[in-house]
């Protein structure tokens, strides 16, 4: 129930595609979830969050688009680059329990020039 | 504003050693959380400090504990090492519910 499962594990798409990274989750106490952008060598970088009051939230290229009944939420990154290529995590995490978050194993993405 | 801050950035340790991480939150940040990332097992949850108290654990034995001082920053300490725990050791900071913010974390490698 603490599970956030993360698909696809990688990803290939060339410059100007709309890469789609898609997570879903079981527990729906569940109230805010994060993306996160991390490059080799870096820490993991905050990119945009949504909570479940929300269906879709924009910031810059990137979108979140969420689905409170199927549990399911995924990224969106518009007009990609090669400057994008990273690794993508979703995380979720309750409120009330504090800092805790719960990732999503990841998704490589490559953006080919 | 500065960053989170985690020292030192990378350690080579024995086997049944102890090892000690630093990290420094971003100032006015009251929550400071710890997570393991291995190329296996992702980002793993550890544990969160809130104001100086423990506030959550993760999944993990009694060898890995930490604490946090009054003015927020953090250290983790990892007793008896093992080759498991070799792992990029990472420290995110935060208002304590929401937005959390990473450093760049502590590579540790155990021989």
């Amino acid at each position: 129930q603490q599970q956030v499962k993360q698909s696809p594990q990688s990803l290939i798409v060339q410059k100007g595609g709309i890469p789609i990274i898609n997570c879903a989750y079981e527990n729906t106490a569940f109230d805010y979830f994060p993306w996160y952008q991390q490059f080799p060598g870096k820490g993991p970088a905050l990119l945009i969050a949504i909570r479940p009051d929300v269906s879709e939230k924009k910031e810059g290229r990137f979108t979140i688009s969420f689905n409170k009944s199927a549990k399911q939420f995924s990224l969106h990154i518009m007009d990609s680059q090669p400057g994008d290529s990273a690794t993508y995590f979703c995380a979720a995490s309750r409120g009330f329990s504090g800092g805790k978050l719960i990732f999503g194993q990841g998704t490589e993405l490559s953006v080919k020039p | 504003k500065a960053g989170v801050t985690q020292t030192p950035r990378y350690l080579i340790k024995t086997r049944g050693q102890q090892v000690t991480l630093s990290c420094s939150p971003i100032s006015g940040h009251r929550s400071v959380s710890w997570y393991q990332q291995t190329p296996g097992q992702g980002l793993q949850f550890l544990f969160e400090y809130f104001s100086e108290t423990q506030r959550n654990k993760g999944n993990f034995p009694g060898r890995f504990s930490g604490r946090q001082f009054s003015n927020s920053r953090s250290e983790m300490n990892v007793s008896t090492l093992e080759l498991g725990d070799s792992a990029l050791y990472l420290c995110a900071s935060g208002q304590g519910a929401g937005e959390a913010f990473f450093g760049q974390g502590t590579r540790l490698t155990v021989v």
